[in-house]
This record gives structure tokens, C-alpha cells and sequence, in this order.
């Protein structure tokens, strides 16, 4: 049973360009979490959704931000314009049903140049 | 507001020793509370979770206890290994999503 896929592992974009991070939830799992972690720091709640609707987008920035989890295929985290501030770890983490276990994938570690 | 306080932000020990690592809660709805490991450069993976209708749980060497009224709960590792080293993050449920403490940077000596 495949675990939470998220790729890429690492991205490196320039200032202004745009970053895609995708994942898949572990199979079973409707729903979906992202997690954002700077160096030494703790994971801050990013966005909430479940199949093709955002549950939670509480912890999202008001600009820049979206998340998408469609009906088929992964869910999307997109960052538009990069700056350096949002280089960071984007972790994703799926459960079965709200308030079990998450189960983290491998993160992707975006840099900005 | 919605808020996990985690304490300390280092922890250091001998092998063999205990260790102990407190959390503190704001929303008195919670009642999910996971522990989770977290090695340099992978994933956070869960070691142990506790529900609000239960004071205490234990597996093997790790375990957790739970104080609902004071809104805290702790994570107690007996007989620390090296390979324990690792930082650790508390949760509490917060709504329908996980919020985390600052983590635990916890380093056994040999």
C-alpha cells in the first residue's frame, strides 16, 4: 500500500515564477491536508480539502495561494509570483476520515532563487 | 485562538534516562492528540496518539498521558536510545485539521 506520494522532492524557481506541488493521498484517503515547515520550525496548517471541495483554507496566505484536490488526479498546491520568503518544506498528509491519524508524504523542499 | 504550546525547544540526555516533553492546548473541543517523530530531512511519522476519553496510553517505551481539565498533555520515552534523536512534534484536533506544536529537538548521548 503506497504512502502519501508528493513530487517533486525538490523545486527551485526563481522570483515571480510559479510552483506547482503536487500529491497524492495514500489509497483510501479522502482528505487532504498541506503543511508548510521553515528551517528549525514547527508545521503550520496551510489548507484542508477533500474530494473536489476546500474543507479549511484558514492557514492559507490571502495572495498567491491555492490548493485544489479535483475529482481525479492529485491535489495541487500552487504557488504564484514566488518570492524567497516561501522557500520552505510543503508537506501533505492524508487520513481516511477527519480526526484519525495523518499520514505524511516525503515533502517537497522548494527553494527560491 | 487556536494554539499549541510545546515545551522545551531542547532536550538533552544520557542513554538510558527518561524524557519528557509537555504540551499545552487552547481549544478545550480538542480531542485528538498525536505525537509525531521527526528525523533530519524525512517525514513527520506518528509514534503514538491519545483520545480525550482516555488519561493514559502506553507502547513499549514511549508513552502518553493526557490532563483534559489543565488542557496538557505530556509524551514520556523510558530508556532512551541514540537512535531516539529525532525532533518531536505534539497535535491537538482543532476544528476538523491538526494543530502542531514548535517541536522538540530531542538528542540522547551515548
Amino acid at each position: 500500500n503506497a504512502g502519501v506520494m508528493q513530487n517533486p522532492r525538490h523545486l527551485v524557481r526563481r522570483r515571480g515564477q510559479e510552483a506547482r506541488l503536487r500529491c497524492s493521498p495514500m489509497k483510501g484517503h479522502s482528505h487532504v491536508y498541506w503543511y508548510r515547515q521553515l528551517p528549525e520550525e514547527g508545521l503550520k496548517f496551510m489548507v484542508y480539502l477533500q474530494k473536489e471541495n476546500i474543507i479549511d483554507e484558514s492557514g492559507m496566505p490571502k495572495e498567491r495561494f491555492s490548493a485544489e484536490f479535483p475529482k481525479e488526479g492529485p491535489s495541487i498546491l500552487r504557488i504564484q509570483q514566488v518570492v524567497r520568503g516561501d522557500s520552505a518544506a510543503y508537506f501533505c498528509a492524508s487520513s481516511r476520515e477527519t480526526g484519525e491519524a495523518l499520514h505524511f508524504g516525503n515533502g517537497t523542499r522548494l527553494t527560491v532563487t | 485562538g487556536e494554539n499549541v504550546e510545546q515545551h522545551p525547544s531542547t532536550l538533552s540526555v544520557q542513554e538510558g534516562d527518561s524524557a519528557v516533553i509537555k504540551c499545552t492546548y487552547s481549544d478545550s473541543a480538542s480531542n485528538y492528540f498525536p505525537w509525531y517523530k521527526q528525523e533530519l530531512g524525512k517525514r513527520p511519522q506518528l509514534i503514538i496518539d491519545i483520545r480525550s476519553n482516555v488519561g493514559e496510553k502506553k507502547d513499549q517505551r514511549i508513552a502518553v498521558t493526557l490532563n483534559k481539565t489543565a488542557k496538557h498533555f505530556s509524551l514520556h520515552i523510558t530508556e532512551t536510545q541514540p537512535e531516539d534523536s529525532a525532533v518531536y512534534f505534539c497535535a491537538a484536533s482543532m476544528g476538523r485539521k491538526l494543530i502542531f506544536g514548535q517541536g522538540t529537538e530531542l538528542s540522547v548521548k551515548p
